[in-house]
């Protein structure tokens, strides 16, 4: 099965707008860490936020808000004022227990329109 | 943050060559890292978990022969494609474990 899911393979925003990314996952370990990554065309792979499973807020990070649903084992990425160098793909990604092993989704391909 | 390179960052080879692509964790020891391996516009692919000071743990559907991984210091893992073919043309990644993931910049292989 599949850990992480992400649905949309890509999505258009329109430049100052908000935009959620979904993404669901799966596993019966009580202890597990959430990121987001971003990926320009340059390859790079660059870290935007982390969620743990024990924490009661939901993470921040400047334009970058993770909702998380922990019954409903979603994990949504919001980005706000999308401006035009956010076109990329980004990933959601997953480590459980004390393993450093990411699983990531399939990824989806954020294009920011002016 | 942490910093991760890769070297090098493109490469060219022609079939049945072998070829070397390295990672250093800059400022920082790290006893595990990972290679993956990326088509275009697809996920990254875990190929393998480097282990410093022992053999590497490879997913299941990687040859362990052609894809050699040498982890021979705190700072050093090695990616060797050997007798590389024109399907092995990738984006591959090298991330080294701290607190969390650090990931190298890529490197792009063409094998002609």
């Amino acid at each position: 099965a599949q850990k992480i899911t992400q649905t949309q393979p890509g999505m258009f925003v329109q430049e100052k707008e908000a935009v959620t990314l979904d993404c669901t996952y799966d596993t019966s370990d009580p202890s597990y860490g959430l990121f987001w990554y971003k990926q320009p065309s340059s390859g790079e792979m660059i870290f935007l936020i982390y969620q743990g499973s024990y924490d009661q807020q939901n993470a921040t990070e400047g334009r970058y808000s993770l909702n998380f649903q922990k019954a409903r084992k979603s994990a949504n990425l919001v980005i706000s004022a999308s401006q035009l160098g956010d076109s990329a793909m980004y990933f959601c990604a997953m480590r459980e227990g004390d393993d450093y092993k990411l699983s990531f989704g399939a990824g989806t391909t954020v294009t920011v329109r002016a | 943050g942490a910093v991760v390179s890769q070297h090098p960052s493109w490469v060219i080879c022609k079939s049945g060559t072998s070829v070397k692509i390295e990672c250093r964790s800059l400022d920082f020891q790290a006893t595990t890292m990972f290679w993956y391996r990326q088509f275009p516009k697809q996920s990254l692919m875990l190929m393998a978990t480097s282990n410093e000071g022992s053999k590497a743990t490879y997913e299941q559907g990687v040859e362990k022969d052609k894809f050699l991984i040498n982890h021979a210091s705190l700072t050093l893992s090695t990616l060797t494609v050997t007798s590389a073919h024109p399907e092995d043309s990738s984006f591959y990644i090298c991330s080294a474990a701290g607190y969390e993931q650090y990931f190298g910049p890529g490197t792009r292989l063409t094998v002609t």
